[in-house]
């Protein structure tokens, strides 16, 4: 149980398109949804915290215009990067939380903008 | 001061060693800890989750809670090839999550 997805897997644009990457719990409601990104042999870097039904909410330094997140049921939680350019490209991951303490993570999805 | 040390690493050991993996942390209001594995181009995966002081174990995972020295272990026995990964601290508190940056172990068979 606990199996959180993420679509797409991979994703190569071009710069200034939006992307639109989507996380979902398959076998369980999330309360909660969470987005981090991760550079390379770096840790996790939250980004933003979603409720069903309800604004996100942005960590300092994160662009809520660039990077949109909605979290349309207790299931999908979608992050849209918005007019990309190559230092957004990144991997990016979700997370559900049933319980809003243990999470459990998508697989994440690469970004290469070129 | 990072609310979350981890031992940065890395860590190699041989195949079949104990393997101890630690973080301390500040925040006294932390009242979850966990660990995960992160294999490479992969998202992390919950290992353990304990609320209080002890041990758990599980399998060859043993993780550790000492809230008085702020301070959590996880311990792997008999270590496989399978066991290279970084593997991640976390502590939570109403909702949010706080992680360690990561210990690289790679088990040599």
């Amino acid at each position: 149980g606990a199996v959180v997805s993420q679509h797409p897997s991979w994703v190569i644009c071009k710069s200034g398109t939006s992307v639109k990457i989507e996380c979902r719990s398959l076998d369980f409601q999330a309360t909660t949804m969470f987005w981090y990104r991760q550079f390379p042999k770096q840790s996790l870097m939250l980004m933003a915290t979603s409720n069903e039904g309800s604004k996100a909410t942005y960590e300092q330094g994160v662009e809520k215009d660039k990077f949109l997140i909605n979290h349309a049921s207790l299931t999908l939680s979608t992050l849209t990067v918005t007019s990309a350019h190559p230092e957004d490209s990144s991997f990016y991951i979700c997370s559900a939380s049933p319980t809003s303490t243990e999470q459990f993570f998508g697989p994440g999805t690469r970004l290469t903008v070129l | 001061q990072k609310e979350v040390e981890q031992d940065p690493g890395p860590l190699s050991v041989p195949e079949g060693a104990i393997v101890s993996l630690n973080c301390t942390y500040s925040n006294s209001a932390f009242q979850y800890f966990m660990w995960y594995r992160q294999y490479s181009r992969k998202g992390p995966e919950l290992l353990m989750y304990t609320y209080s002081s002890g041990n758990k174990e599980d399998g060859r995972f043993t993780a550790q809670v000492d809230k008085s020295s702020k301070y959590i272990s996880l311990f792997i026995r008999d270590s496989q090839p399978s066991d290279s990964a970084t593997y991640l601290c976390a502590m939570a508190y109403a909702g949010k999550s706080t992680f360690g940056d990561g210990t690289t172990l790679t088990v040599k068979p």
